[in-house]
């Protein structure tokens, strides 16, 4: 049972922004919103997460909703290597890390 | 950030042998670590959970006998496929975190294809 709704796959083109979203409508008030992406026979790799306030960092940004029950992961500027498959998680119990079924970012040249 | 090694990136074996995948925090303390399974086009299936020095939480489905999970020290965790069969030809994925706090991000290996023939 995912926490988190998001959709199946997503396009941009190279350079231009993506903003993918993510929808939490059950969050509690101590969960954090993560995000990581996994690139082809991958492990996945670490994006970005945050609790209410906006955040930033070198590879995203990520804008909370002010209800928190939805978030949306920025990337500013698309490259071919962005091109992955992107998950938002909930983290709300010590050892919960679970995964929904993402969004499939493809991006084109 | 944080390197988690997994070893092997492949493996085949043969059907009714044991496989050992290792997941080792080569710069942290894994307090916690997470192993997962993916089949083809799927999103990552939670299969455990371990705690440094604990025995793994295993989550519903999932055999404990056939997954062995060994979380020994704050650096290694295996998982071993007992009895493997073609069914169990998956990609596997581990992940470590300190502590298995929720505020701070997890680290995962490069996962474990395994086939099994």
């Amino acid at each position: 049972d995912a926490k988190t709704t998001q959709p199946n796959s997503m396009e941009s083109n190279e350079e231009e922004p993506v903003h993918l979203p993510c929808n939490h409508s059950t969050i509690s008030g101590t969960d954090y919103i993560h995000w990581y992406r996994q690139l082809p026979s991958q492990g996945p790799e670490y994006v970005i997460h945050g609790l209410t306030s906006n955040v930033n960092n070198r590879m995203a940004s990520m804008a909370i909703a002010e209800d928190r029950k939805s978030s949306t992961l920025i990337l500013h500027r698309a490259t071919l290597r962005d091109a992955a498959v992107y998950y938002c998680i909930l983290r709300d119990r010590l050892n919960d890390m679970r995964f929904g079924a993402g969004t499939r970012l493809t991006v084109k040249p | 950030g944080a390197v988690v090694s997994q070893h092997p990136s492949r493996v085949i074996c043969k059907s009714g042998t044991s496989v050992k995948i290792e997941c080792r925090s080569l710069d942290f303390q894994a307090t916690t670590m997470f192993w997962y399974r993916q089949f083809p086009k799927q999103s990552l299936m939670l299969m455990a959970t371990s705690n440094e020095g604990s025995k793994a939480t295993y989550e519903q489905g999932v055999e404990k006998d056939k997954f062995l999970i060994n979380h020994a020290s704050l650096t290694l965790s295996t998982l071993t496929v007992t009895s493997a069969h073609p069914e169990d030809s998956s990609f596997y994925i581990c992940s470590a975190s300190s502590r298995g706090r929720k505020n701070t991000e997890a680290f995962f290996g490069q996962g474990t294809r395994l086939t099994v023939v």
